[in-house]
């Protein structure tokens, strides 16, 4: 079975400081992704990994950046934290298979709070 | 821009009836149309995929139907339980992108 962690299930921060999300997957998959899921937006990638050191630009990466060192290790920074980033974070990973990713599995979730 | 919308937003059905939880895309290049189920403080998980070349894919009591024309697919969930709860997600891809997009969720709950 495919397990994704993360490193954290509710996390308290305070405004400006600098948050790290960790998130670890077991299956040697080449893809990971981060996604932040609010009510009513569905889940929004904000950024994704296809190997060791390489990183894109999902859909809303303003105020986020990403480290990937090794092939199991993904993780979300917020360099300074705001209020507006208090979500429930959602790492995934996947295989690449005939030109696309595959199946996505993800981790529990982190809720973030930003106070 | 919203590629996949997704709707209603929630849905409260009895047990026994048939939710039916609808997704309308735009882009004509996707060509691969998951579903994922979460439950809560869990994670997504794949529940069902279907490919543009097919009009309908059962999984147990959970259908998916495709209309390509009109560029829209369904999830139908046959003699729907309590444990059928959870939030609903539709999504698409196409050949070469590196993601899935997603649609809004559907959060469902099955009144016993």
């Amino acid at each position: 079975d495919v397990k994704v962690t993360q490193s954290s299930r509710y996390l308290v921060k305070r405004t400006g400081e600098k948050v790290f999300l960790e998130c670890v997957q077991d299956m040697d998959h080449e893809n990971m992704f981060w996604y932040r899921q609010d009510p009513g937006l569905g889940l929004r990638l904000i950024y994704f990994s296809y190997d060791v050191k390489m990183k894109e630009k999902g859909d809303i990466p303003e105020g986020y950046s990403v480290s990937r060192e090794k092939k199991e290790r993904f993780s979300l920074i917020l360099e300074s934290a705001s209020t507006n980033q208090t979500s429930m974070y959602l790492c995934a990973s996947s295989l690449w298979v005939a030109g696309r990713p595959d199946t996505q599995y993800f981790g529990p979730g982190t809720r973030l709070t930003v106070l | 821009q919203q590629q996949v919308k997704q709707s209603p937003q929630s849905l409260i059905v009895q047990k026994g009836g048939i939710p039916i939880i609808n997704c309308a895309y735009e882009n004509t290049a996707f060509d691969y149309f998951p579903w994922y189920q979460q439950f809560p403080g869990k994670g997504p998980a794949l529940l069902i995929a279907i490919r543009p070349d097919v009009s309908e894919k059962k999984e147990g009591r959970f259908t998916i139907s495709f209309n390509k024309s009109a560029k829209q697919f369904s999830l139908h969930i046959m003699d729907s339980q309590p444990g059928d709860s959870a939030t609903y997600f539709c999504a698409a891809s196409k050949k070469g992108a590196q993601k899935l997009v997603f649609g809004q969720g559907t959060r469902l709950t099955i009144n016993p």
